[in-house]
C-alpha cells in the first residue's frame, strides 16, 4: 500500500512571494505518477501539476514547479509569483501506473493562504 | 465541454436512512472514481467503475456501493447512515485510452448526517 504525507498542515505567503509545500511518500512500485492538486474554497479539486515517476527531470507549469527526488521519495511543490487565487487547499497525490485503474492515494493537505 | 456534474450538491439525512448520489462524467470518460473527503480522515478512495464494471474498490464497508450506467453516469448508495458518513463526496472522471492518470473531479455532494 502507498502512503502519502504532507507535514505542513497550513502555509502562508505574501503575494508575489516563493512558496514551497513538501510531500513525501512511500511506495515499494517503480512506475507511478504523482500529483498536486488544488482545491479552492469553492471546492472543485483541479489538477495543477503531473510528474511521472520514470522521468528525471521536474515537471514545471508556469508558475508551478516541482522538485522530485525519486531515491528520496520527495515531491515538493514550488509556487512562484504567488496570487490571491493560488489560495486553496493542496493535496499531493500518488497514482499507480499500469495498474488498470485509477485511483488516487491522497496526502492530508497543505492550506495555503495567499496574504495581500 | 460540460465538466464533471454532481447531485445533488448538498443534502441532509438522518441516520438510518439512505442517500443516492449522482455524478454525470465529462463526455467521453468512460472511467468514474468516488471519494469521501472528511476533516478527519482526508481524502480516501470508495470505488472506480469503468464501462459499468468495478475496477477496484476501497477499504469501505459494504454500505457503500455504486454503478455505472452503459452512459458512463455513475452513482453511489449509501445504505443505513451513520454520523461519520457526513463528508463531502467526489466524483472524479477519467479518459482513456488516454493513459495522462489525471482525474477531472466534480464540485462534490455536501451530506450530513444527522
Amino acid at each position: 500500500a502507498q502512503t502519502v504525507t504532507q507535514s505542513q498542515p497550513e502555509m502562508s505567503v505574501q503575494e508575489a512571494e516563493t512558496v514551497t509545500l513538501s510531500c513525501t511518500y512511500d511506495t515499494s512500485e517503480s512506475n507511478y505518477y504523482l500529483f498536486w492538486y488544488k482545491q479552492p474554497p469553492s471546492r472543485q479539486m483541479i489538477l495543477v501539476i503531473r510528474q511521472e515517476a520514470y522521468k528525471q527531470q521536474n515537471a514545471t507549469e508556469n508558475r508551478f514547479s516541482v522538485n522530485f527526488q525519486k531515491a528520496a521519495k520527495s515531491f515538493s511543490l514550488k509556487i512562484s509569483d504567488s496570487q490571491l487565487g493560488d489560495t486553496a487547499m493542496y493535496f499531493c497525490a500518488f497514482m499507480k501506473l499500469g495498474a488498470g485503474s485509477y485511483q488516487l492515494t491522497f496526502g492530508k493537505g497543505t492550506k495555503l493562504s495567499v496574504i495581500p | 465541454k460540460a465538466g464533471v456534474t454532481q447531485t445533488p450538491r448538498y443534502l441532509i439525512k438522518t441516520r438510518g436512512q439512505q442517500v443516492t448520489l449522482s455524478c454525470s462524467p465529462i463526455s467521453g470518460h468512460r472511467s468514474v472514481s468516488w471519494y469521501q473527503q472528511t476533516p478527519g480522515q482526508g481524502l480516501q478512495f470508495l470505488f472506480e467503475y469503468f464501462s459499468e464494471t468495478q475496477r477496484n474498490k476501497g477499504n469501505f464497508p459494504g454500505r457503500f456501493s455504486g454503478r455505472q450506467f452503459s452512459n458512463s453516469r455513475s452513482e453511489m448508495n449509501v445504505s443505513t447512515l451513520e454520523l461519520g458518513d457526513s463528508a463531502l463526496y467526489l466524483c472524479a472522471s477519467s479518459s482513456q485510452p488516454k493513459d495522462t492518470g489525471e482525474l477531472f473531479f466534480g464540485e462534490g455532494s455536501r451530506l450530513t448526517v444527522l
